[in-house]
């Protein structure tokens, strides 16, 4: 099954609000995360990642949290644009052999002018 | 700086027929992957490379094949296209030399199997 998942399909927010995006994973043995971002009819973009020996990363405008005692992460942007209209997906190494990158479902966050 | 490049972009296949997914990468990278996306989902991973010389199966390889030509390029092969193959097809390569690294992905191969 998968390693990674995400909690919610869809999310809706204001311009300008702040949008956080939450993954759940089930290997406990992950070591590496990822998040893309996904617009329509492209491939998956890169936008940050974070490593288990810590608890965030912050890049422009998005902050990646770690909770590896419930093994969740979550994805937060700031000040939400239009631009960041897309499906965003978390990614690990999770399986065997750690060269397996596996996704999670997505969710597919669409801002409000 | 092309980095990962998919042909065709777009292709209609009648059921039965076969045809191959070309895949290249320019950035020297070790680890190569297929995955499928249908609509609504997530991507599932078909095959992977993690260096020249092997291939794996990943979560979905049933009906498809793939060889690893040389460290820069990976291709998918349908040998009897099914209806239930249609979906938007993407390569991704990465580094994988010690530690993790993201992986990068092409703009896709949309199928359509009638």
């Amino acid at each position: 099954g998968e390693s990674v998942g995400l909690h919610l399909p869809t999310l809706s927010v204001q311009e300008g609000d702040n949008s956080i995006i939450n993954c759940a994973y089930s290997n406990s043995a992950s070591d590496y995360f990822i998040w893309y971002k996904q617009e329509s009819g492209k491939g998956p973009q890169f936008i940050i990642d974070i490593r288990s020996n810590m608890d965030k990363r912050q890049g422009q405008r998005v902050t990646v949290l770690l909770n590896k005692t419930v093994k969740h992460l979550s994805l937060q942007i700031a000040a939400t644009q239009p631009g960041d209209s897309a499906v965003y997906f978390c990614a690990d190494y999770s399986g065997a052999g750690s060269y397996q990158l596996t996704f999670g479902k997505g969710t597919k966050l669409s801002v409000i002018p | 700086n092309a980095g990962v490049t998919q042909t065709p972009k777009f292709q209609v296949l009648k059921t039965g027929q076969s045809m191959t997914l070309q895949c290249a990468q320019d950035m020297n990278h070790n680890s190569m992957y297929w995955y499928r996306q249908d609509p609504g989902m997530g991507l599932r991973l078909i095959y992977y490379s993690a260096s020249e010389g092997t291939t794996d199966k990943g979560e979905v390889p049933n009906g498809y094949n793939v060889s690893r030509l040389n460290k820069r390029e990976f291709s998918l092969r349908l040998e009897s296209a099914a209806p239930s193959q249609t979906s938007v097809y993407f390569c991704a390569s990465s580094p994988l030399q010690g530690a993790k690294t993201e992986a990068f992905f092409g703009q896709g191969t949309r199928l359509t199997v009638v």
